[in-house]
């Protein structure tokens, strides 16, 4: 499996801020997700990252708020913006297709515990 | 409306017994279905995966059943080992895989020594 980073690994912010989410894979892959784990809730996905074009949002998460970027085939970004409370979450980027390896299996990174005040 | 159920909010196992955990699903269209392990402060962790056209897959101490024309699914560990104490999430996929996970609200498998 690919080995999966996310920056920052948590933080603290005021509402009304925004905050980027940085996810780096050490291989090519061909698929990357964006999913949020709010607390005592199961994981929830909020869209999927297309390189070079838009990402494809789940019903209920829309581009303004939740803005991100593939620019390539190991790196995403998921902004929150214009956080409020309810904001308060884990945020976890995955992957698919990684190069030579097993097909349909997604693999997730550590995850970014953020709190909102 | 929940489409992956896991109705066991917690599940204790003594050492070395066999562990089930039960996932449940309404969506007919999920063809591939996967087990994840998390630890508190980390991300899932990929354990077994089961394709529609398969009823059993196996993989060393685990095992994942499928009964498609009850729409349930069997993680079955044995035997159970203190390491395995974690939270079990059962998930769904349409498209074989190809789309994002639909995920269940997880088990607490706790191994009592």
């Amino acid at each position: 499996s690919a080995v999966i980073s996310q920056k920052p690994s948590r933080d603290i912010c005021q509402r009304g801020t925004s905050l980027t989410i940085q996810c780096q894979v050490d291989s090519q892959v061909t698929m990357m997700f964006w999913y949020r784990q709010q607390p005592g809730q199961s994981l929830t996905l909020i869209a999927t990252a297309n390189q070079g074009s838009e990402a494809t949002y789940e019903s209920g998460f829309v581009i303004d708020k939740f803005p991100i970027s593939r620019p390539n085939l190991t790196f995403s970004t998921l902004t929150v913006s214009n956080m409020s409370p309810e904001d308060s979450s884990i945020y976890l980027c995955s992957v698919k297709g990684v190069a030579g390896g097993p097909g349909n299996e997604q693999f997730f990174g550590p995850g970014t515990r953020l709190t909102v005040l | 409306d929940q489409q992956v159920k896991q109705n066991s909010p917690s599940l204790s196992v003594q050492e070395g017994r066999i562990s089930i955990l039960n996932c449940d699903y309404t969506n007919s269209m999920f063809d591939y279905f996967l087990w994840y392990k998390k630890y508190p402060a980390e991300g899932p962790t990929f354990l077994i995966s089961i394709s529609s056209i398969k009823d059993k897959n196996e993989d060393g101490r685990f095992t994942v059943f499928l009964n498609k024309s009850a729409k349930h699914l069997s993680l079955h560990i044995v035997p159970s080992q203190p390491g395995d104490s974690a939270v079990y999430f059962c998930a769904a996929s349409e498209g074989g895989g190809a789309d994002g996970l639909t995920f269940g609200k997880g088990t607490h498998l706790i191994i009592q020594p």
